[in-house]
């Protein structure tokens, strides 16, 4: 199985400032037949479904702002908050598409 | 407007039956992957298991192989879990999501609570 793993656990943020947060995987979620990352983020608010954020590593969902970007390759994945809102007080997860077990990282927690 | 409703969410003994339910509006059902993902009270999310565009693949999560059956009823828009031999660790609130392949959510429903107690 992948193992996801995210850090840090929760991340405490001032309101206009950078969020950024991290997701390894414990093996290449990098396809080489197609060179693309399986690698996906979701935003998930108290008393809501999750809602996903990026697919592909850094290919945005859809009504995502752009202050949110997503980045990295093989193991290594990054999501980044460049000015953080209130609305954005939520755990943030990964999650490897490349295969099945399909496996969440363990989510990091954003608060103001 | 994407809707996903789950229904069939309740509380039972362990080693008892559920039947969840998931009925899907506003978007083409037949042309996605379907799946259910569940969260513990305090966990993370987990994937429970996913269902191909017309039934023919599945894939569980491990404590789930033998005990959880997806389907799906493309002419009915709607997505099943059958989950037997329950275990109090199963207690969660069980999300249906529509899929692209292994992205397991682009569409999410609301949830229901599964609670398993004696």
């Amino acid at each position: 199985d992948i193992v996801m793993t995210q850090s840090p656990d929760s991340l405490a943020v001032s309101l206009g400032e950078r969020a950024t947060f991290n997701c390894k995987s414990s093996q290449s979620v990098l396809s080489s037949s197609n060179n693309r990352n399986y690698l996906a983020w979701y935003q998930h608010k108290v008393g809501q479904p999750p809602k996903l954020l990026f697919s592909w590593a850094s290919t945005r969902g859809s009504g995502v702002p752009d202050r949110f970007s997503a980045s990295g390759s093989g193991t290594d994945f990054t999501l980044t908050i460049s000015s953080l809102q209130a609305e954005d007080v939520a755990v943030y997860y990964c999650q490897q598409h490349y295969g099945s077990p399909i496996t969440f990282g363990g989510g990091t927690k954003v608060e103001i | 407007e994407v809707q996903l409703v789950e229904s069939g969410g309740d509380l039972v003994q362990p080693g008892g039956s559920l039947r969840l339910s998931c009925t899907a509006s506003g978007f083409s059902f037949s042309a996605y992957w379907m799946g259910w993902v569940r969260q513990a009270p305090g966990r993370g999310l987990e994937w429970v298991a996913n269902i191909n565009q017309h039934g023919s693949e599945t894939h569980y999560i491990e404590s789930g192989k033998g005990r959880f059956t997806i389907s799906r009823d493309n002419a009915k828009n709607s997505l099943y879990l059958q989950m037997n031999s329950l275990r109090v660790e199963d207690t969660a609130v069980y999300y249906c999501a529509a899929g692209e392949g292994f992205i397991v959510g682009v569409h999410w429903g609301q949830g229901t609570l599964v609670t398993v107690s004696s």
